[in-house]
């Protein structure tokens, strides 16, 4: 497709369970980016690859979670041992500057 | 206090009127001003940047940046019921790739 895809589109999960969510971004985007959005607010920035480089993590809230990108292609968001406040929708973005494409995101409830 | 506020609303208005929606920032470093919308249970659409202070138009669409004041502006007219959706500003600082969203404002056209 022409698009970012994001798998899977919902995710439930049990309290202390570990999850990955899947991003494939559009083709030839060099720069990806991962964001949270609450209920009823903006997304918020987690983090941002360069290729295979993680280059800003500075938005992860914990060291739970951990973003990897290894062939400079599809990255994966995995949240170890979820929490309540986990629940959130997964945004993922590539992006040729300065603009951001948005795929439809993961939407995470943990119970 | 948030760099980003956005009046969450919801903004109601009857089809045809013109619509007017802002932000204001406190972070200088702010140089890409980005307007999204977001249907529900979609990923943010890019419907347009501008770089500095100014205006740009495109289509139905114009934005417009003041940096002196740190206020920025969509405005849209001829307002139909498919531009319902809520509109988040984004804005990207010169030393990071990461953007910083407002809570987004909710719209409503009533045909």
């Amino acid at each position: 497709g022409a698009g970012v895809s994001q798998s899977p589109r919902y995710k439930v999960a049990k309290r202390g369970q570990d999850v990955a969510l899947r991003c494939d971004p559009i083709s030839g985007h060099v720069s990806l980016f991962w964001y949270q959005q609450a209920l009823g607010q903006g997304p918020e920035f987690l983090t941002y690859f360069q290729n295979e480089a993680q280059l800003d993590k500075s938005g992860l809230p914990s060291d739970r979670f951990f973003a990897e990108r290894p062939e400079g292609s599809v990255s994966t968001l995995k949240i170890q041992r979820t929490q309540q406040e986990d629940s959130a929708v997964y945004l993922c973005a590539s992006s040729p500057h300065p603009e951001a494409f948005f795929g439809q995101g993961t939407r995470l409830t943990v119970v | 206090q948030k760099e980003v506020e956005q009046d969450p609303g919801p903004l109601s208005v009857p089809e045809g009127a013109i619509v007017s929606l802002n932000c204001t920032y406190s972070n200088s470093a702010f140089q890409y001003f980005m307007w999204y919308r977001q249907y529900s249970r979609k990923g943010p659409e890019l419907l347009m940047y501008t770089y500095s202070s100014g205006n740009k138009e495109d289509g139905r669409f114009t934005a417009q940046v003041d940096k002196s004041s740190k206020y920025i502006s969509l405005f849209i007219r001829d307002s139909q019921p498919s531009d319902s959706a809520t509109y988040l500003c984004a804005m990207e600082d010169t030393g990071r790739r990461a953007l910083t969203f407002g809570s987004g404002t909710r719209l409503q056209v009533q045909p």
